[in-house]
């Protein structure tokens, strides 16, 4: 079954930390994995879209990996800051042919505080 | 231009009310999508469009009614909604449908409240 788990499920970190989400998939064939960020009530933005060959990817102070053979993804946040609160959800892209076949995870819910 | 943009925001519809929703894309993508998301869950899609035809329908009831009148356009016509359709309504567009590695844009959504 294609399935996309996220973990932890919510955070709660302090300005300035960095933080570490995971995402671990079996969808397969794999053709891509992005992370998004959703405010509350808004549309997801995307932060990084991973190919089979690519294992790692920045976007300023998100950096996500890949590792395909172990079917895992991180999303690395430096140096985190108020406007970084928001749910990050795990995308992975099943290769068809025809057409994307996206499986969403559930997000991780991140909280920065003071 | 790289604007996925949605209308309304907000809406509130009882039972028996028609509405619809709007999305606009200047793009130049082919491909359009409509995805429902409930709180706290991931978007769920819908209805994907390919070149301005329904290529995709993901068993939605027929009380949502999708309408691509052209490239930049995708409506979603609602009629007799439940309750439980208030959700959040978000349209994404991207270039291709069949390509897998194309980025996925999103709007800001449309947030249904039946009552």
């Amino acid at each position: 079954k294609n399935q996309v788990e996220q973990s932890p499920q919510s955070l709660i970190i302090l300005e300035g930390k960095n933080c570490t989400l995971q995402c671990n998939y079996t969808v397969s064939p794999f053709s891509n994995l992005r992370w998004y960020k959703q405010d509350t009530g808004r549309g997801p933005v995307s932060l990084t879209i991973m190919t089979f060959s690519e294992n790692t990817k920045s976007n300023g102070r998100y950096t996500a990996t890949l590792d395909a053979d172990t079917k895992q993804s991180s999303l690395h946040i430096t140096a985190s800051q108020l406007s970084d609160s928001a749910s990050y959800i795990c995308v992975v892209t099943r290769r068809t042919g025809t057409a994307s076949k996206l499986t969403f995870g559930t997000g991780t819910r991140l909280q920065v505080t003071l | 231009d790289t604007e996925v943009t949605q209308t309304p925001k907000h809406l509130v519809m009882g039972m028996t009310n028609k509405k619809s929703l709007k999305c606009e894309q200047h793009m130049g993508h082919r491909a359009m999508y409509w995805y429902k998301q409930k709180a706290k869950k991931p978007p769920e899609l819908m209805f994907v469009y390919s070149y301005e035809k329904l290529s995709i329908n993901e068993s939605v009831p027929s009380r949502f009614s999708p309408e691509c009148p052209n490239s930049s356009l995708l409506n979603l016509h609602l009629h007799a909604l439940q309750p439980e359709d208030s959700a959040l309504y978000l349209c994404a567009s991207s270039a291709w449908v069949d390509r897998e590695d194309g980025e996925l844009f999103f709007g800001e959504g449309s947030r249904l409240t039946v009552l």
